[in-house]
């Protein structure tokens, strides 16, 4: 069963532009969660998505949105970049939605705002 | 609301030596608790869990206990191996939302 696949792996942008990040979830999941992580705030949960809807959301300003498809892929946004974007952007996948304990998670996305 | 808090690192020992990664949490309610290990390069996997009171999870030698009384999951191994060099997360779920602690880096030297 393949793992989820999240791409880019690296991207680098600068002040202002936009950017739109692809997660793959494994086979038959139907939830897919975004997070943040940086060295300075650690792990920060951005939403969640099951089955095309928005099941929760983190503490992050309306220039982060998300979506999922009816295949259960995902995508984030993020518009006018700030420096303080920078950070490896995870996502993880499980079967039932808000299950921590079932997330596995993808290796990230590294996104650098010059 | 919720939250974490764990030990900042980095953390820093020798080959068999005792590790143990504090965890303190905030939370309403019961929520469950996990360790999440983060290898150089990888994404996050699940190390141990513990859904109630008093339950102890472990997994790959390591183990942390439920300790509702002092709101505390603290991560222990008994001896820790240079393969364990990785980032550490804490972590609690409730109300269907995942927080996570700052992470605690350990550096093991051979």
């Amino acid at each position: 069963k393949a793992g989820v696949t999240q791409t880019p792996r690296y991207l680098i942008k600068t002040r202002g532009q936009q950017v739109t990040l692809s997660c793959s979830p494994i086979s038959g999941h139907r939830s897919v969660s975004w997070y943040q992580q940086t060295p300075g705030q650690g792990l920060q949960f951005l939403f969640e998505y099951f089955s095309e809807t928005q099941r929760n959301k983190g503490n992050f300003p309306g220039r982060f949105s998300g979506r999922q498809f009816s295949n259960s892929r995902s995508e984030m946004n993020v518009s006018t970049l700030e420096l303080g974007d920078s950070a490896l952007y995870l996502c993880a996948s499980s079967s039932t939605a808000g299950a921590a304990e079932k997330q596995f998670f993808g290796p990230g996305t590294r996104l650098t705002v010059l | 609301g919720n939250s974490v808090t764990q030990m900042e690192g980095p953390v820093t020992l020798s080959e068999e030596a005792f590790l143990t990664i504090n965890c303190t949490y905030t939370a309403t309610g019961y929520p469950s608790l996990f360790w999440y290990v983060q290898y150089p390069g990888e994404g996050l996997q699940l190390l141990l869990k513990a859904t109630k009171a008093d339950d102890k999870g472990s997994n790959k030698g390591f183990e942390a206990t439920y300790r509702k009384e002092t709101t505390s999951f603290h991560l222990e191994k008994g001896s820790v191996q240079v393969s364990d060099s990785a980032v550490y997360f804490c972590a609690l779920t409730g109300g269907f939302k995942t927080i996570f602690g700052a992470g605690t880096r350990l550096f093991v030297k051979a």
